[in-house]
């Protein structure tokens, strides 16, 4: 089966440090999608790309958090500098052709700690 | 208006008794989604709902979309111990940018089996 590759897995880092994470969405997906999942807030959109285009990043912290698509391939998700407060799990989701009602497909997530 | 309540908040159950969680908003919507979460990894999507009433089966999983478009419910027939994780639901929503829908999930239902 086609998934949603994410790298690094697991990140342990100090704060202040940059952290950049990446995203391999299922071949053929226009679409890709950042969500954060913590305890206390479960899962929240980050950011939103469709034809690599960023649309939608409204939930995500503009001062520190950066999204790019730098080719079909690859989409990354950057903090800059980091906060003990970014530590969640980050997940990349892609989704078929561009529009409504398509399923998004995850990947297994980046476990950011900051310590 | 666009949160999700889903209930329980986590299950305790016998190997081969039967579940049911539900999940509920003060909105409606035109698709219910219910993903699994496993350790360690992203949430699966289970099934998709498409239409008010709608009733759909994916192996012991059965799921349905309420006629008022404001309420789902997932079933799980003779439970088994890889049922074990997080079930979340979740709704589909137009992105300011457009072109495709973000998804917004409920808290999840930590599901338990003792054998």
């Amino acid at each position: 089966d086609a998934r949603v590759t994410q790298t690094p897995r697991h990140k342990v880092t100090e704060m202040g440090q940059e952290v950049t994470m990446r995203c391999q969405p299922i071949l053929g997906h226009n679409t890709v999608f950042w969500y954060r999942q913590t305890m206390m807030q479960g899962l929240e959109l980050l950011a939103y790309f469709r034809n690599r285009a960023p649309l939608d990043d409204s939930g995500m912290p503009k001062d520190r958090f950066s999204a790019e698509m730098p080719d079909a391939t690859l989409a990354t998700l950057k903090i800059q500098p980091s906060e003990p407060r970014d530590s969640a799990v980050y997940f990349c989701a892609s989704g078929g052709r561009a529009g409504f009602n398509q399923p998004q497909h995850f990947g297994d997530g980046t476990r950011l700690s900051i310590l | 208006g666009q949160q999700l309540n889903q209930s329980p908040q986590s299950m305790f159950i016998q190997e081969g008794e039967d579940v049911s969680m539900n999940c509920t908003s003060s909105s409606i919507f035109n698709t219910w989604l219910w993903y699994k979460q496993e350790p360690g990894e992203g949430p699966v999507l289970l099934i998709a709902l498409y239409k008010a009433g709608e009733l759909t089966s994916n192996g012991r999983l059965t799921a349905q979309f309420g006629i008022t478009r404001k309420d789902s419910f997932l079933n799980i027939s003779a439970s088994i111990p890889s049922d074990v994780g997080i079930y979340f639901c979740a709704r589909m929503f137009p992105l300011s940018g457009g072109g495709a829908d973000g998804l917004t999930f409920g808290k999840g239902t930590h599901l338990i089996i003792q054998p």
